[in-house]
């Protein structure tokens, strides 16, 4: 079946340190993958995404991720961690012939410490 | 225009009620969702729109209606809803299902349901 993971559900940080949040995803097709932010009492906003263009993504806010095949992998990171980082973050991914439908992993939630 | 408005931010109604969420963007999307996210969960889609037409329904009951009148436009209707559908809605808008599109959400109705 195809899925999407987020190891560990809760991730905290010291301010200026990097910042690592994992996703495998589980697929017979290529997929697209999405990484989403959710601030408190708001909507997602898309950090970055891999369109098989190139397996490194630059995103905002200092945001990167890498795509490995080999690894079914599409860690976030960021070299330096701010306060302002601190939200919920989801990975996503589409495939196939499910245009639209956008399958989330459970989220981890980033806690900066200062 | 970059983004998606919803209304109201937040409803109460019991549950012998009827009520609408409404959704908006000008940013000429011809796709656009429905979400529903439980606190601390990733959003579950409901209803995806292409031009105007329903192309996906996630097995939705009946107590919830989807309705598209315009391309800038989508409602959700809601009657007889149970306490358990409290939740965070959330709409979204893409350029098009393609798969590698992104989709632009917006803040969110906090709905309870009493």
């Amino acid at each position: 079946a195809q899925s999407v993971t987020q190891l560990g559900s809760h991730v905290s940080v010291s301010e200026g340190a990097l910042v690592l949040l994992r996703c495998n995803y589980s697929s017979s097709v290529p997929p697209y993958l999405f990484w989403y932010v959710q601030y408190p009492n708001q909507g997602l906003q898309l950090l970055l995404k891999y369109t098989s263009a190139a397996t490194l993504v630059k995103g905002i806010n200092g945001f990167e991720a890498e795509f490995k095949k080999s690894e079914t992998s599409f860690h976030l990171t960021k070299p330096s961690a701010h306060m302002s980082d601190a939200a919920e973050y989801f990975c996503a991914f589409c495939f196939g012939n499910q245009g639209g439908k956008l399958i989330f992993g459970q989220g981890t939630e980033l806690s900066v410490k200062p | 225009d970059t983004e998606v408005t919803q209304t109201p931010k937040h409803l109460v109604m019991g549950m012998t009620n009827k009520k609408s969420l409404k959704c908006e963007q000008h940013m000429g999307h011809r796709a656009m969702y429905w979400y529903k996210q439980k606190a601390k969960k990733p959003p579950e889609l409901m209803f995806v729109y292409s031009y105007e037409k329903l192309s996906i329904n996630e097995s939705v009951p009946s107590r919830f209606s989807p309705e598209c009148p315009n391309s800038s436009l989508l409602n959700l209707h809601l009657h007889a809803l149970q306490p358990e559908d409290s939740a965070l809605y959330l709409c979204a808008s893409s350029p098009s299902r393609r798969l590698q599109e992104t989709q632009y959400f917006g803040p969110g109705t906090r709905l309870l349901v009493l």
